[in-house]
């Protein structure tokens, strides 16, 4: 069975401070794929990154970043330099590859406060 | 193009009602799921549509729940004899469901309140 954790349940910085959010997940399947979901305080899921199993190479997306170890089961979000519009709450999600088999297994979330 | 639209957006039932909630995809997304957010928790998988067809129903917590998609196009949630516990935001998303597990983009959610 698929799982996900996110050990950090909240987590507060200071504005401009970087913060790295971590995710753990478990599955049997050697194809899956990986997302990064924020959910604002207006509660609509904004799709934020999808990563294939195959794909190991770390990503940066303006001052997002995403370090994918397949090593250590983990798929953690670095946000450089925050800003208060990053207050949200991030969701990690899994699911494993294959037609007919879609669902996304999710984290608990971690909340992010970024204090001005 | 337009995002995935839910409504109502808020409802609130007395114990013992039925409701339906509904979502309608993004236009050509051939998959379309629903998910439950209860109070401070992440989200839990319901069901899952492919076209019309629910390849995966396991999702759903009991026989009071239903859904069905016609036109492979909008999707209704049904909860019959509603139950306090069912108190959650009601999450549809859809995707294009290729040859793999695609990006799911989310609708705004029904916030369900039961009394």
């Amino acid at each position: 069975a698929q799982k996900v954790t996110q050990a950090q349940t909240e987590i507060s910085v200071v504005e401009k401070e970087d913060v790295t959010l971590d995710c753990v997940y478990e599955t049997r399947d050697t194809t899956y794929y990986l997302f990064w979901y924020k959910q604002p305080p207006s509660g609509e899921l904004v799709f934020l990154i999808r990563r294939n199993s195959f794909d190991e190479q770390n990503e940066i997306s303006g001052r997002y970043s995403w370090n994918f170890q397949k090593s250590t089961s983990s798929f953690n979000f670095t946000i450089t330099a925050s800003q208060v519009v990053d207050s949200a709450v991030y969701f990690c999600a899994l699911s494993e590859g294959g037609f007919g088999n879609e669902k996304l297994t999710f984290g608990t979330g971690t909340r992010l406060t970024i204090i001005p | 193009g337009a995002g995935v639209s839910q409504s109502p957006s808020n409802k609130v039932t007395e114990k013992g009602k039925d409701v339906e909630l509904r979502c309608d995809p993004i236009s050509g997304h051939t998959a379309l799921y629903w998910y439950r957010q209860r109070l401070g928790q992440g989200l839990e998988f319901l069901i899952y549509f492919q076209g019309n067809s629910a390849p995966d129903k396991s999702g759903l917590p009991s026989d009071r729940f239903s859904a069905e998609r016609t036109g492979e196009s909008v999707s209704t949630l049904t909860i019959q004899r509603t139950q306090q516990e069912d108190s959650a935001v009601y999450l549809c998303a859809s995707s294009l469901a290729r040859r793999g597990p695609e990006t799911q983009y989310f609708g705004p959610g029904t916030r369900l309140l039961v009394l």
